[in-house]
Formats: structure tokens, C-alpha cells, sequence
């Protein structure tokens, strides 16, 4: 079981609202990741990070923002949530080297009214 | 770019069956191929992968066969359980450079029937 965890796990919050959502792993990794799952099931990669103070987008383009201050967190940030925003989030992360195997959290499942 | 697609969408097989996913990717520069099962509410957790160098790994009920030629690789989930029911995610990567991120395929659902 990896040790990877997500905050909330469910959210429903109101139009224009700011929002964080977190992610926090005690593996040591220095890669995490941010998808967002549509109700199709795909997975898109919206954010990644190297390791401290790296930051980069990813395939899908999106309206959150990511810091990396620490290792072990990487917060997800919607300035003001609309509807568009209403998905699962789900973070990851990985050893830099090696197997490249990703880990999961739970998933926070947001809804934007 | 890497491109992975992921055949069928949704499987149902009775239970005791054996289930078969195929997935198909397009950078033959790839050399690394997890597969991951979703359950209902939770993230996706890896189950089985395998390396280029490998053309088939068993684990239990579960195995994987790569082709690398005609790059594709299958997921073969033998003896069914209801508990297998989930959504299985195959994806590719070029593991070895720092750097590189995951593509998934698009995820096929399976239900276990019993």
C-alpha cells in the first residue's frame, strides 16, 4: 500500500470560490503528479513536478495551479472553481529513476455548483 | 508523442472466465508498461508491469505479454472473482530517462458476473 495521501476526499462547493486541494506522499519521491479523471474514465495529466520548486504543466490544459515547496507536498489551487472544474483529481508520484512506478492517492472528488 | 489505446471498453465475463485487455501504443522508444486497477471510490493501484525486455510476466491469476514488434501488450486475468470487477488502466512510458510521464490508455471496465 503506498503512502500517499488526499484531502479532502469529497468537496462541493459553490461557484467562484477558491479552493486547495492537497497531496501529501512520505515515500521520499521527488516526482507527483495531478490527473483529473473525467466520468469517462480517462486519465489526464494536468501537472507534474521534478522535485522542489519545479513545476510543470502537463497534456491537458487547466485553470489550477501547483507549488512545490516541500517534498512531500504538492497542493492543487482553483482560484475560482466554476463547473467546468466539477471532476476527480487524483495525485501520484514516483521515484525519479528506476522502475518509474507511480503511486495513487484516493482521489478528491470535487463538485462545483 | 506516445499514443496508447485500449480495447474493449468494457468487458463482462461469468465468473471462473478468463478476461483479456489489449492495449496498443505507438512510440516504439517505450519500454515500460504498468497496468492499474481502479476500484469504485479509490485511485488506481498498479497490479502487474512488465519491461521491454521481457515478453510475458506472471503474477498468480495475473499475467502480461508484450509484443514489442507490432507494439502491443495484453492484460490475462484467469479464474475471475467478483473482486476483479474494476477498471483496468494499461499505460507506456519511456521509464528509463528522468523526466518522462505515463500515458494511459483510456481504461476498460470489467464486470465479473457471478
Amino acid at each position: 500500500e503506498a503512502d500517499i495521501y488526499q484531502t479532502p476526499r469529497y468537496l462541493v462547493i459553490g461557484t467562484g470560490k477558491k479552493i486547495t486541494l492537497e497531496c501529501s506522499q512520505t515515500m521520499g519521491h521527488d516526482k507527483m503528479y495531478w490527473y483529473q479523471q473525467d466520468p469517462g474514465m480517462e486519465l489526464h495529466l494536468i501537472h507534474y513536478s521534478y522535485g522542489v520548486n519545479s513545476t510543470e504543466k502537463g497534456d491537458l490544459s487547466s485553470e489550477s495551479t501547483v507549488s512545490r515547496i516541500r517534498t512531500e507536498h504538492f497542493p492543487l489551487t482553483l482560484e475560482s472553481a466554476r463547473p467546468s472544474h466539477t471532476s476527480q483529481y487524483l495525485c501520484a508520484s514516483s521515484e525519479p529513476i528506476g522502475p518509474d512506478t507511480q503511486y495513487f492517492g484516493p482521489g478528491t472528488r470535487l463538485t462545483v455548483l | 508523442g506516445e499514443n496508447v489505446e485500449q480495447h474493449p471498453s468494457t468487458l463482462s465475463v461469468q465468473e471462473g472466465d478468463s478476461a483479456v485487455i489489449k492495449c496498443t501504443y505507438s512510440d516504439s522508444a517505450s519500454n515500460y508498461f504498468p497496468w492499474y486497477k481502479q476500484e469504485l471510490g479509490k485511485g488506481p493501484q498498479l497490479i502487474i508491469d512488465i519491461r521491454s525486455n521481457v515478453g510475458e510476466k506472471k503474477d498468480q491469476r495475473i499475467a502480461v505479454t508484450l509484443n514489442k514488434t507490432a507494439k502491443h501488450f495484453s492484460l490475462h486475468i484467469t479464474e475471475t472473482q467478483p473482486e476483479d470487477s474494476a477498471v483496468y488502466f494499461c499505460a507506456a512510458s519511456k521509464g528509463d530517462n528522468y523526466g518522462q510521464n505515463f500515458v494511459f490508455g483510456p481504461g476498460t471496465r470489467l464486470s465479473v458476473l457471478p
